[in-house]
């Protein structure tokens, strides 16, 4: 079965810093997905950047980036410039449906 | 603006009561998703319908019933909870239900059991 492992808790930066979040997985897969979600506090969830394994290209979204590294199995996501908006709970996902346990970022000011 | 629709916001409800969330999307998808999340923990993947057949049960019990009664509406019904059934209910929707969608998400129904 495939594991998601966020191991921070929550983190703390200060407005215009850049942070990274970590994210770990596990699969025996060779082509999959991985997704960053953000949940801002009473907000909905929505997609922050999609990865694709096949894709060594870092994918990036304004100022959204991730560090990929597929062997080992290593999503990380970085916020540059980070705005009070930034605030919420981070989930990283694996794409048959596996969230790990989120990363709260608190932002600053 | 939230794509995918969620009623009620807030629901509170006695053990004996039977009651429904709803959930629809406009969007065209043909993958949508029931997820329980608790507080500061990760959405739990409860159901996936797929084309308006139930793809996806995570061994969830029976209290708990979905319907799909067409490709824009989800209805979870529910029956005889428990207090530990309180969370919040998390609808989700995909163009399908392959592994490179993405899924957006309603803002939630907030499901308290007296």
């Amino acid at each position: 079965a495939q594991t998601v492992t966020q191991s921070q808790p929550e983190m703390s930066v200060q407005e215009a810093e850049t942070v990274t979040l970590s994210c770990t997985y596990d699969t025996s897969e060779s082509d999959y997905y991985l997704f960053w979600y953000k949940q801002p506090p009473s907000r909905q969830m929505i997609l922050v950047i999609r990865q694709e394994a096949y894709k060594q290209q870092n994918a990036t979204e304004n100022r959204f980036s991730v560090n990929f590294q597929k062997a080992a199995k290593s999503f990380s996501l970085k916020i540059s410039d980070s705005q009070l908006g930034d605030a919420a709970m981070y989930f990283c996902a694996y794409h048959k449906l596996v969230f790990g346990a989120g990363t709260i970022l608190r932002v600053k000011s | 603006d939230t794509e995918v629709t969620q009623t009620p916001k807030h629901l509170v409800m006695g053990m004996t009561n039977k009651k429904s969330l709803k959930c629809e999307q406009h969007m065209g998808h043909r993958a949508m998703y029931w997820y329980k999340q608790k507080a500061k923990k990760p959405p739990e993947l409860m159901f996936v319908y797929s084309y308006e057949k139930l793809s996806i049960n995570e061994s969830v019990p029976s209290r708990f019933s979905p319907e799909c009664p067409n490709s824009s509406l989800l209805n979870l019904h529910l029956h005889a909870l428990q207090p530990e059934d309180s969370a919040l209910y998390l609808c989700a929707s995909s163009q399908r239900q392959s592994s490179n969608q993405p899924q957006h998400f309603g803002d939630g129904t907030r499901l308290s059991i007296l």
